[in-house]
């Protein structure tokens, strides 16, 4: 069946580095523009970044700017997440997401979510 | 930056119609979506592009966008519905997906 399944969570110390990994599998991976989200504990749904079917483009949210980068491997069928310079804001459960639209180039909706990884920040 | 806005509770009687709406400057010329998501579960998709349902959402389940705000009707809400209901929409000036505060329905 369609599925995402991210690994790579656990406690890291701020200023740290950390990747984390998202598996897909029941569809064509290579055609689905791929997304992160972020949970804090008891807080709301805040995206990350979002990089485009191809790989072609890729969007990033103010606060992870400069410290977070997305990748993928479609030959794998992976995505991925790097975060470097971590800081205590960035605990949080982690989320891979499907964008809804095939060859998307304009991110619209997420159809398929992962069960999220937690991360946690701290000395 | 773009921002939308979403009352932080709502409640309802079983049965009853809830509504949950989400307020953008100009929101009624983007697509919105929405989302619930229970304790400890992920959120899924519930109304995309204004008013469609993703296949397996009941038909209970509505929505609508207009001017500056977007709604999500539950029709016959039932105890099951009780959630947190985010709104989201894509702002082409920023290139950044946006998130509502997030609604907690209630089910009285």
């Amino acid at each position: 069946q369609v599925q995402l399944v991210e690994s790579g969570g656990g406690v890291v110390q701020p200023g740290r580095s950390l990747r984390l990994s998202c598996a897909a599998s029941g569809f064509t991976f290579n055609s689905y523009t791929m997304h992160w989200f972020r949970q804090p504990p008891g807080k709301g749904l805040e995206w990350v970044a979002v990089i485009l079917y191809d790989g072609s483009n890729k969007y990033y949210a103010d606060s992870v700017k400069g410290r977070f980068t997305i990748s993928r491997d479609n030959s794998k069928n992976m995505l991925y997440v790097q975060m470097n310079s971590l800081r205590a804001e960035d605990t949080a459960v982690y989320y891979c997401a499907r964008d809804r639209g095939i060859f998307g180039v304009v991110p619209e909706c997420f159809d398929i979510w992962g069960q999220g990884t937690m991360v946690t920040v701290s000395s | 930056s773009y921002e939308l806005t979403q009352p932080p509770s709502v409640s309802e009687s079983p049965g009853q119609t809830a509504r949950i709406t989400c307020f953008g400057d100009k929101l009624g010329d983007k697509y919105a979506s929405w989302y619930h998501q229970k304790p400890g579960q992920s959120p899924v998709l519930v109304i995309y592009q204004n008013t469609k349902r993703p296949s397996g959402i009941p038909e209970r389940f509505s929505g609508s966008n207009s001017g500056n705000t977007a709604t999500l009707t539950i029709s016959g809400v039932q105890g099951m519905d009780e959630a947190d209901y985010y709104c989201q929409a894509w702002d082409s000036s920023s290139a950044h997906v946006i998130f509502g505060g997030g609604t907690k329905l209630t089910v009285l």
